[in-house]
């Protein structure tokens, strides 16, 4: 069984970048399934962030695109997700996510709180 | 994007009614990639229902869920007070998946 577990610093100053690591057991990230960042806040719901599919396809939210990465490191068997240029606007719970083979999430991580600040 | 608008926000109810929740798509879902969610205090999101209809993994028969295009419903028979929580919708026919509101549903 796949299990998926966030982590990362809890407070960001804003204007600086965000920086969470999934670190994913149960099963390897180079062996399929597309993964994704989902955030949600109070003021925003649930919002997707973007989706990675090892190599390195990636599928990333329009209106964060500017400003997000997602990537993999199959060696650790981590995805991870930067977000630069934070404001208060991204304090969210993020979550990090397997999909199903039929293309929704099925597998979450229990998901980790960032608050922008100062 | 494709803009999910559920209702009711919130919804009221007492333990064996039977409810049902609605999303409209502001533009028709691909191949009726609908999934609902429900979500409890502090926890991830669990899939109920995917592909509009069918049941996910583990999930009890008085869930289900209809619909196709751009308006899908979620509906609860018999309501137990474990179901007591938010629900959402989600879209993943695009690459730019999007999600309901939400709606909560609480005891009466």
């Amino acid at each position: 069984q796949v299990q998926l577990q966030e982590s990362g610093p809890g407070l960001v100053k804003p204007s600086e970048t965000l920086s969470l690591t999934c670190n994913v057991s149960g099963y390897s990230i180079s062996s399929g399934f597309y993964w994704a960042w989902i955030r949600q806040s109070p003021g925003k719901g649930l919002e997707w962030i973007g989706s990675f599919f090892h190599p390195g396809s990636t599928y990333y939210n329009p209106s964060l695109r500017s400003r997000v990465t997602v990537s993999a490191d199959t060696s650790k068997n981590q995805l991870s997700l930067k977000l630069i240029s934070v404001s208060a606007a991204d304090t969210a719970v993020y979550f990090c996510s397997r999909l199903d083979s039929s293309w929704f999430p099925a597998h979450w991580g229990q998901g980790t709180l960032v608050t922008v600040s100062s | 994007d494709i803009q999910m608008t559920q209702s009711p926000s919130t919804l009221s109810a007492s333990v064996g009614d039977r409810v049902t929740i609605t999303c409209r798509a502001s533009q028709t879902v691909s191949s009726d990639w609908l999934a609902w969610y429900q979500q409890k205090p502090g926890k991830a999101p669990k899939v109920l229902v995917y592909h509009a209809s069918r049941l996910g993994s583990g999930v009890p028969p008085r869930f289900s869920g209809s619909g196709s295009g751009a308006e899908f419903t979620l509906t609860i028979t018999s309501l137990q007070p474990d179901d007591f929580a938010t629900y959402y919708c989600l879209q993943y026919s695009s690459y730019s998946n999007t999600f309901g509101q939400g709606t909560k549903l609480e005891i009466k």
